[in-house]
């Protein structure tokens, strides 16, 4: 499967701890986004990396959260801290770039904070 | 109010229906546009990219209308294998703006 990997697809934990989530992009795309989904909405943009350079964060991004894309492969999301309303889907996608900016999303990592 | 925004669902169609979505964007700088499928618990995948001139793939149609700020996607001969949420979305810049979905449903 040459697709878009993320690991793990779920992860229970309970308040205050913290949690890494891991994103493998299809090969040769130089760009990695997360997102992060709630029942019911779409996908809320949090980051995004071109090659290991992060380039964008939201605001909804709060300091308890980091992303790393070290060697511009993998990336990882970091969630200090984790508080309730973190529980939710977040979900990884990656483009090719270069003026091709199709998003191929992978299955998502779901969150549950107790 | 929201950047993108979706039709109020569910739809509740029959097999064979046509069913039409709207999408409606807010920001006008919006490079390009999509509709992503999602099933229950799954990730979002990627239905239609949508042009200008309008784009048509197997039963789907996408249109687009710039000056309206509207995007529309419309399916013919309804499958109960259509039954899913679609996501529209907008690409400013460097991210995509998704929708809330709008939840189909397909019934025999």
């Amino acid at each position: 499967d040459t697709g878009v990997s993320q690991d793990p697809r779920h992860k229970i934990t309970k308040r205050g701890q913290n949690v890494t989530f891991r994103c493998d992009p299809i090969s040769e795309h130089n760009r990695l986004y997360w997102y992060r989904q709630t029942l019911g909405q779409g996908p809320e943009f949090l980051t995004y990396f071109q090659n290991e350079a992060q380039l964008e964060k939201s605001r909804l991004l709060s300091d308890r959260f980091s992303a790393e894309r070290p060697k511009g492969s993998f990336s990882t999301l970091e969630i200090q801290r984790t508080e309730q309303g973190d529980s939710a889907m977040y979900l990884c996608a990656s483009s090719l770039g270069a003026g091709q900016e199709t998003q191929y999303f992978g299955p998502g990592t779901r969150l549950l904070v107790l | 109010r929201k950047e993108v925004e979706q039709d109020p669902g569910p739809f509740n169609v029959p097999e064979g229906a046509t069913v039409a979505f709207n999408c409606t964007y807010s920001n006008s700088a919006s490079q390009s546009f999509f509709w992503y499928r999602q099933d229950c618990r799954k990730e979002p995948k990627l239905l239609m990219s949508v042009y200008s001139s309008g784009n048509e793939d197997g039963r789907f149609t996408a249109q687009l209308n710039r000056a309206s700020q509207y995007i529309s996607l419309l399916i013919r001969d309804s499958k109960l294998s259509d039954s899913a949420t679609y996501l529209c979305a907008a690409r400013g810049y460097n991210k995509l703006i998704f929708g809330a979905g709008t939840r189909l449903a397909v019934h025999p």
